[in-house]
């Protein structure tokens, strides 16, 4: 079975300060990984993802990710956060061969100024 | 860019009526799918669609069908509405090749309530 588990609802940072938004995943076989943002009332927009390769996926807005095989996780971070990173983040997972990707039950990331 | 255009944007049902949520992308893309966004729950796939002709389900697939006639189009019908399928919609797209292989590109949802 595929599943992504985003284990905290909420996070919330001081803008400045480096941010950490946890995903560990279980498929079998090797993953696609995904990380996707959302604004209110907005639909989901790409981030950045693992295919294969270096550990560490750098994506849009300064964000990156690092793919950790013996933890089974892809933590999504950012060195300064800002009050616009303010967001829902969701984590997916997809195995090289299969045609159905999974979603994390989301988390909210709060940047205070 | 239009993108994933998806229609209507709200819908209220009541109980038992049927409808159709539409979802069309000009981007050309193989992989079309329909996802149901809850509070806590996350993105759940409800069907999906490697390209046109083929369709297949997803998590949660009862009471919804769907078709591909065309690789643009891709409806998702409801048969018989029920309270519990009170839910946000999403349509998505991707490419299953190239540089954007998997990155799924999402409409901007479909709100429907059943009374």
């Amino acid at each position: 079975a595929q599943s992504v588990a985003q284990p905290e609802d909420q996070v919330n940072v001081a803008e400045g300060n480096p941010l950490t938004v946890k995903c560990t995943y279980s498929v079998s076989g090797n993953p696609y990984l995904f990380w996707y943002v959302q604004y209110p009332n907005r639909g989901l927009q790409f981030l950045l993802k693992y295919i294969t390769g270096d550990n560490l996926v750098k994506g849009s807005y300064g964000f990156e990710a690092e793919f950790n095989k013996s933890q089974t996780s892809f933590h999504l971070k950012k060195p300064s956060a800002l009050v616009s990173d303010s967001a829902l983040y969701f984590c997916a997972v997809r195995a090289h061969n299969f045609n159905k990707f999974y979603f994390g039950s989301g988390t909210k990331l709060n940047v205070k100024p | 860019n239009a993108g994933v255009t998806q229609t209507p944007k709200f819908q209220v049902l009541k109980t038992g009526q049927s409808m159709t949520l539409q979802c069309a992308q000009d981007m050309n893309h193989e992989y079309m799918s329909w996802y149901r966004q809850d509070p806590g729950m996350g993105l759940r796939l409800i069907h999906y669609s490697v390209g046109a002709g083929i369709t297949d389900q997803g998590e949660v697939p009862n009471g919804y069908n769907v078709s591909r006639s065309t690789t643009e189009d891709f409806p998702l019908r409801l048969l018989s509405a029920a309270p519990s399928q009170t839910s946000v919609y999403f349509c998505a797209s991707s490419s299953i090749g190239g540089i954007a292989k998997n990155i799924q590109y999402f409409g901007a949802g479909t709100r429907l309530s059943v009374l």
